[in-house]
């Protein structure tokens, strides 16, 4: 019954390697989101997808890259994780992208050693 | 560009006593205004939403907030705390696109009994 679910809940990884966050919604909305949570809980938008094209890129390094196989799923795929990757990673999705209510998931806490 | 200032990095009241939780904005275009509540480990979840009809805007758990376009605030406030609203509680702008939420830093709310 969840509206918007991440998997998995906590991930603790190397340096240097390569890590999937999955993140599903069955509520129909057209758009998703992935959004970082620092360590000081300051929430900044990574990207958005709506329809599965990619409409927002935050200034986000290459290393992460959001695939959106359908409008269900947005997975965060990040290459050669470093220490400051470590943070909450929230999925989001909202019915459009000018209906702002935004659902969230229930967070991915990466911790990088 | 848009910006969430939320003054008060922690605020504890006790239970029964009036929650007031401030946030100011900056926007040049006419904001769509949020609060969002996070118990810990869990995801966000929307106590209410601004999006230019009434100013005071009434959400769950028996919270509201007023939008002042004077003060460019959006405080949220409960006349009654409960220990079930400790919490951190987030404030959050976007523009009518909706495309994404700008974020405050987060007030943590203790309730002392």
């Amino acid at each position: 019954d969840t509206a918007v679910s991440q998997t998995p809940k906590y991930l603790v990884t190397q340096m240097g390697n390569d890590k999937s966050i999955k993140c599903e919604q069955n509520l129909g909305h057209d758009t998703m989101y992935w959004y970082k949570q620092d360590s000081k809980k300051f929430l900044k938008i990574m990207f958005s997808y709506n329809n599965k094209e990619l409409i927002i890129n935050e200034t986000v390094p290459n290393r992460f890259s959001p695939k959106s196989p359908d409008k269900a799923h947005l997975n965060l795929h990040i290459n050669s994780l470093e220490l400051g990757d470590s943070a909450v990673y929230f999925c989001a999705s909202s019915l459009g992208l000018e209906n702002t209510e935004a659902f969230f998931g229930q967070g991915t806490r990466l911790t990088v050693v | 560009a848009q910006s969430v200032t939320q003054l008060g990095s922690h605020v504890s009241v006790s239970e029964g006593a009036l929650v007031l939780l401030r946030c100011n904005y900056s926007s040049s275009v006419p904001p769509y205004l949020f609060w969002y509540v996070q118990y810990p480990n869990q995801g966000l979840q929307l106590l209410l939403k601004y999006t230019s009809a009434a100013t005071l805007v009434k959400g769950i758990n028996g919270f509201e907030a007023e939008f002042k376009k004077s003060e460019t605030s959006f405080h949220l406030t409960k006349p009654s705390a409960h220990m079930s609203d400790a919490a951190e509680y987030f404030c959050a702008v976007s523009d009518s696109t909706g495309n994404k939420l700008v974020f405050g830093a987060g007030t943590i709310l203790r309730v002392k009994s």
